[in-house]
């Protein structure tokens, strides 16, 4: 099983900063075959890259994702109030699929 | 296009529940669909996917042997049947499409495992 390990596990920023998320795998994943998701309290997760790369139809260009192998990130260029969630990472290049535990980016 | 959980409830430990997710809006048979489950406060969890045509099935090992996935073609319904619940089940759980990610989400049914 491929044990994703998201860094920070909170990042405290104000709006207008960039937030930068790392998912690091415990092996390489398949093809890249790595995704992130945004969830907001009480809501379902909403998927924002897939592919490590590929940006979701809709998702706004200030969301980026980058990486290869087994090291991953997340990029928020200017953090809108409405980024401040927890994001996640799901690798399903290998089976079983797996998420990371989750980085939380809150108001400062 | 969407997808709705239903068939969550309150059950005994060592009981058995089976939920629903029904699917509507888009093409059901072109796409696998998925279970996700989120402890309360607590991260997502795969739980098990299957394909089109419900000849291939994967879940995790932590509910292996007690959950089953399938679907109803004809109904455009994604299934989840549970026994041997524990404590450790209690959880929302989400059905999703599979489309590359999950990109769609319902939201969410609540099981709680507790006597």
């Amino acid at each position: 099983e491929i044990v994703l390990t998201q860094s920070p596990g909170t990042l405290s920023l104000s709006p207008g900063e960039r937030a930068t998320l790392s998912c690091r795998a415990s092996q390489s994943v398949t093809s890249n075959y790595l995704g992130w998701y945004q969830q907001k309290p009480g809501q379902a997760p909403r998927v924002l890259i897939y592919g490590a790369s590929s940006r979701v139809t809709g998702i706004p260009d200030r969301f980026s994702g980058s990486g290869s192998g087994t090291d991953f990130t997340l990029t928020i260029s200017r953090l809108e109030p409405e980024d401040f969630a927890v994001y996640y990472c799901q690798q399903y290049g290998s089976s079983p699929w797996t998420f990371g535990q989750g980085t939380k980016v809150e108001i400062k | 296009v969407q997808v709705v959980e239903s068939g969550g409830d309150l059950v005994q430990p060592g009981g058995s529940l089976r939920l629903s997710c029904a699917a509507s809006g888009f093409t059901f048979t072109s796409y696998w669909m998925t279970w996700v489950r989120q402890a309360p406060g607590k991260g997502l969890e795969w739980v098990a996917n299957i394909n089109q045509d419900g000849s291939a099935k994967n879940h995790a090992d932590s509910v292996k042997g007690r959950f089953t996935i399938s679907r109803d073609n004809t109904k455009n319904s994604l299934f989840l049947q549970m026994s041997s619940l524990r404590d450790d089940d209690t959880a929302v759980y989400y059905c999703a499409r599979w489309n590359f990610c999950m990109d769609v989400w319902g939201q969410g049914t609540t099981v709680t495992v507790s006597s």
